[in-house]
């Protein structure tokens, strides 16, 4: 069975400082989403990662992905209150019927 | 171009009800898909569908049906609502470059 891991699940962080989000995955993947969702609004692209080695990069976040390490991460620098919501990876599987499968969530309230 | 469209945005049943959440999208996507989210457990998929007449199950598809008779409409159909289908429910589509568009969401809430 396939499992997509976030940790941490919350994160509180004052502006300014650096952090990074993590996203584990069980199996085999061609490709890696990060998506955004403010409350009661629905979800925002912000990246897609297609092969080892991506790394992208908007403005104080910048995605990668290690297909080997099964391990994708999302690095926020500088933090302003604006990035507060709610961060989520979801692997694509193609066995899988290219289903996106979502980890559960990063909560990230930044403070001013 | 409105993208995914979701109807209604809200939406109460009572237990045994059933009803039909609508999706649409015309960006002539081939692969839509329904999606539910529960606080603390991501967004789990419901049904998916790959082309029209062209529909599949996903992590969750007990108590909902769907159809895909159009390239542009995925309806969701809950049989006979219970309280644990409460929840919000997005519908995606997917374009050929793999980058996936939410609608804006329906919240459902059975009584």
């Amino acid at each position: 069975e396939l499992k997509v891991e976030q940790n941490p699940l919350f994160l509180s962080m004052q502006e300014g400082k650096n952090y990074t989000i993590y996203c584990n995955y069980s199996t085999t993947s061609d490709r890696l989403y990060w998506y955004r969702q403010d409350p009661g609004k629905s979800l925002e692209s912000l990246f897609v990662l297609l092969s080892n080695g991506a790394v992208k990069q908007e403005g104080r976040l910048m995605a990668s992905l290690d297909t080997k390490a099964r391990l994708s991460t999302l690095h926020i620098t500088a933090a302003v209150h604006d990035l507060s919501a709610t961060y989520f990876c979801a692997v694509d599987i193609v066995e899988y019927g290219n289903k996106l499968v979502f980890g559960a969530g990063t909560i990230l309230r930044v403070k001013s | 171009n409105a993208g995914v469209t979701q109807t209604p945005k809200f939406q109460v049943l009572k237990t045994g009800q059933s009803m039909t959440l609508q999706c649409a999208q015309d960006m002539n996507h081939e692969y839509m898909s329904w999606y539910r989210q529960d606080p603390g457990m991501g967004l789990r998929l419901i049904h998916y569908s790959v082309g029209a007449g062209i529909t599949d199950q996903g992590e969750v598809p007990n108590g909902y049906n769907v159809s895909r008779s159009t390239t542009e409409d995925f309806p969701l159909r809950l049989l006979s609502a219970a309280p644990s289908q409460t929840s919000v429910y997005f519908c995606a589509s997917r374009d050929r470059v793999q980058e996936q568009y939410f609608g804006p969401g329906t919240r459902l809430t059975v009584t």
